[in-house]
């Protein structure tokens, strides 16, 4: 079966620092992966999204980036943390129906 | 591109009485349709996916969901909720066409109160 790993769970970073968000999914080969921002008491927000190794599709503007080093691992990035950036990120996997990850709770101080 | 709208930011529900929330969606193209359901703190849970066939769709946990394509919308049921169906429920529709495969838009959810 498959599962999607995320980490760290919590995060708790100052302004300016940088930060880097693992996902990871197994049981599965060459899924479209997705990362997604929930803010507090708001929908989810689809940041980035990737069909395979290396392609990355922005979806909107911002401070942060994301990578596709390997087929199952999917990072997301930042140089320098705004306070804007805090909230609830989630990846997900899917080919069809999308599968989410447990989440990490970003606070930016 | 799609769009999802949950009417009902909140809805408080008995134990035991039923539970039907709301989902409008704009599309072109032929809807592929999902309801998840989030915890607090948690990630989103599958809860039924619509791409084409029965209108009805039975999900997980006793919910079910009818698409009606005259109203463009997807609403899910339930007959008898239980305390542990509180939670954040929201409706999405996915994209399946060449240059936006597989992206969803989510409505903003349904925060849902279970009372005694």
């Amino acid at each position: 079966s498959q599962t999607i790993h995320q980490w760290p769970a919590t995060l708790v970073q100052p302004v300016g620092s940088p930060l880097s968000l693992e996902c990871t999914v197994e049981g599965t080969s060459n899924p479209n992966l997705y990362w997604y921002r929930q803010a507090a008491g708001r929908g989810l927000q689809l940041l980035f999204y990737s069909v395979g190794i290396g392609q990355i599709s922005s979806e909107v503007p911002q401070n942060l980036s994301a990578s596709r080093p390997q087929d199952r691992q999917f990072i997301l990035s930042s140089k320098k943390l705004l306070l804007s950036d805090s909230g609830f990120y989630l990846c997900a996997w899917g080919v069809g129906e999308q599968y989410f990850g447990p989440g990490t709770r970003l606070t930016v101080t | 591109a799609q769009s999802v709208t949950q009417p009902d930011i909140h809805i408080t529900v008995s134990e035991g009485a039923s539970l039907e929330l709301r989902c409008n969606y704009s599309y072109g193209a032929t809807p592929y349709l999902f309801w998840y359901v989030q915890s607090p703190g948690q990630g989103l849970q599958l809860l039924l996916k619509y791409f084409s066939g029965d209108t009805l769709v039975q999900g997980i946990k006793g919910f079910e969901a009818e698409f009606k394509r005259s109203q463009s919308s997807f609403n899910l049921r339930k007959p008898s909720v239980h305390w542990s169906d509180a939670a954040e429920y929201f409706c999405a529709v996915g994209a399946f066409e060449t240059d936006s495969w597989g992206k969803f838009q989510f409505g903003a959810g349904t925060q849902v109160v279970v009372t005694p």
